[in-house]
């Protein structure tokens, strides 16, 4: 069965520091990656998916993955964050060919002034 | 409509009455799920529509719950006799499937029922 690791539940950083969000996926099959983001009282919105082709994936507010099929990893990084980067992330894996997605347990990031 | 709408955004119900959330999808969204967010932990999956059927329903957590899709539009979650451990944000996302193949989920803002 596909399964998603997120280890860090909690990463305080301070404004304008660099963040990175770890995510391992186990799959020995071709799959989709993605990183969502969750604000307080929100939905989950989107921030970058992973298909194919460049293993460096570019999302919206200057957020990027890179995916590592090695490693199975999927980790998101952003160089400086801001205040309003405070939010839970998830990180999600689909196998190619099916429906089903599986989402992390969450990571939440809370940045600091 | 542009995005995923569920109703209500807020439920507060007693323990053992019935609750149904709703769930309107992006239009042309053949695939359509539930997922269940307990506070502080991840999504838990529930049930996969593709179209009206609903080939997965490995993730309901017992017979109290059911789900239906009507039109390939939207789709309901009933709880019968709702249990405190039924609390939780219930999450709708729909999918458009291109080549028999499902992408990028699309998330509405999310039940968040109370059971007292």
């Amino acid at each position: 069965a596909q399964s998603v690791t997120q280890l860090d539940s909690q990463v305080p950083v301070f404004e304008e520091a660099p963040v990175e969000l770890r995510c391992n996926y186990s799959s020995s099959v071709s799959v989709y990656l993605f990183w969502y983001v969750q604000y307080p009282n929100q939905g989950l919105q989107l921030l970058l998916k992973y298909l194919s082709g460049s293993t460096l994936v570019k999302g919206i507010n200057g957020f990027e993955a890179e995916f590592n099929k090695s490693q199975t990893s999927f980790h998101l990084r952003k160089p400086s964050v801001h205040i309003s980067d405070t939010a839970e992330y998830f990180c999600a894996v689909s196998v190619r060919g099916t429906y089903k997605y599986i989402f992390g347990t969450g990571t939440r990031l809370k940045v600091l002034a | 409509g542009a995005g995923v709408s569920q109703s209500p955004s807020n439920k507060v119900t007693e323990k053992g009455k019935d609750v149904e959330l709703r769930c309107d999808p992006i239009s042309g969204h053949t695939a359509l799920y539930w997922y269940r967010q307990r506070l502080g932990q991840g999504l838990e999956f529930l049930i996969y529509f593709q179209g009206n059927s609903a080939p997965d329903k490995s993730g309901l957590p017992s017979d109290r719950f059911s789900a239906e899709r009507t039109g390939e539009s939207v789709s309901t979650l009933t709880i019968q006799r709702t249990q405190q451990e039924d609390s939780a944000v219930y999450l709708c996302a729909s999918s458009l499937v291109t080549g028999g193949l499902t992408v990028e989920a699309f998330f509405g803002q999310g039940t968040r029922l109370t059971v007292v």
